[in-house]
């Protein structure tokens, strides 16, 4: 099955400074890549996701890069602030069949912004 | 709407207890999905259903049963809790391979 590995597991950051996230993922079959964010005592919330017909995908501050053929994908933060303070989830997915839907989660990266 | 809810939000269980987990949405999506989350390991799925009707094991079923009881209710059921099982459970729902919709969680603990 698929395998996620997310790093690094715990990132510190001045306010203002950018923050970069890396997975690589097993499954070259995997074609949607989402990241969700989670604050403390909270449920996980996407903040944006990638498909692997686009090499890069921004948001604000917020951006998704994909390389399918080293199997990795990032996520940038730019202009970073306090309350970008969180834990980070990658995941994978691969269409159709047996894995319908199924995502595969990294281990998680806690992001602490220093004001 | 409510989007996705979960009772209960605390549990608390001896070795040993049963329990089932409630989860609804409000979407009217097809697919919904149980995950256990522990430190340092991410979000691991327990079982998920691709639409009402069906059903299939995840990464880490063992210890759990789950019940697609229509299109909006799918509950996890403990039926011998174990200490190992001590967790934060979350469900999910989606539309077909869309986004994922989380609920609040549940925090249990086996004693």
């Amino acid at each position: 099955g698929e395998n996620v590995e997310q790093h690094p597991s715990t990132l510190s950051v001045q306010e203002g400074d950018s923050a970069v996230i890396k997975c690589t993922y097993s499954d070259s079959a995997s074609n949607y890549f989402p990241w969700y964010k989670q604050e403390l005592g909270k449920r996980p919330q996407l903040i944006i996701d990638i498909r692997s017909n686009v090499g890069e995908k921004k948001d604000q501050r917020i951006a998704v890069t994909l390389n399918k053929t080293a199997k990795h994908f990032s996520l940038h933060i730019t202009e970073t602030q306090p309350e970008d303070s969180a834990v980070y989830f990658c995941a994978a997915s691969r269409p159709g069949g047996t894995s319908y839907g199924k995502l595969t989660f990294g281990q998680g990266t806690i992001l602490t912004v220093h004001p | 709407n409510a989007g996705v809810t979960q009772t209960p939000k605390f549990q608390v269980l001896k070795t040993g207890q049963s329990m089932t987990l409630q989860c609804a949405q409000d979407m009217n999506h097809n697919s919904m999905y149980w995950y256990r989350q522990d430190p340092g390991m991410g979000l691991r799925l327990i079982y998920y259903s691709a639409s009402e009707g069906t059903t299939d094991k995840g990464e880490v079923p063992n210890g759990y049963n789950v019940s697609r009881l229509n299109k909006r209710e799918f509950s996890l059921r403990l039926e011998s809790a174990a200490p190992s099982q001590t967790s934060v459970y979350f469900c999910a729902s989606s539309e077909r391979r869309d986004t994922q919709y989380f609920g609040p969680g549940t925090r249990l603990t086996v004693l």
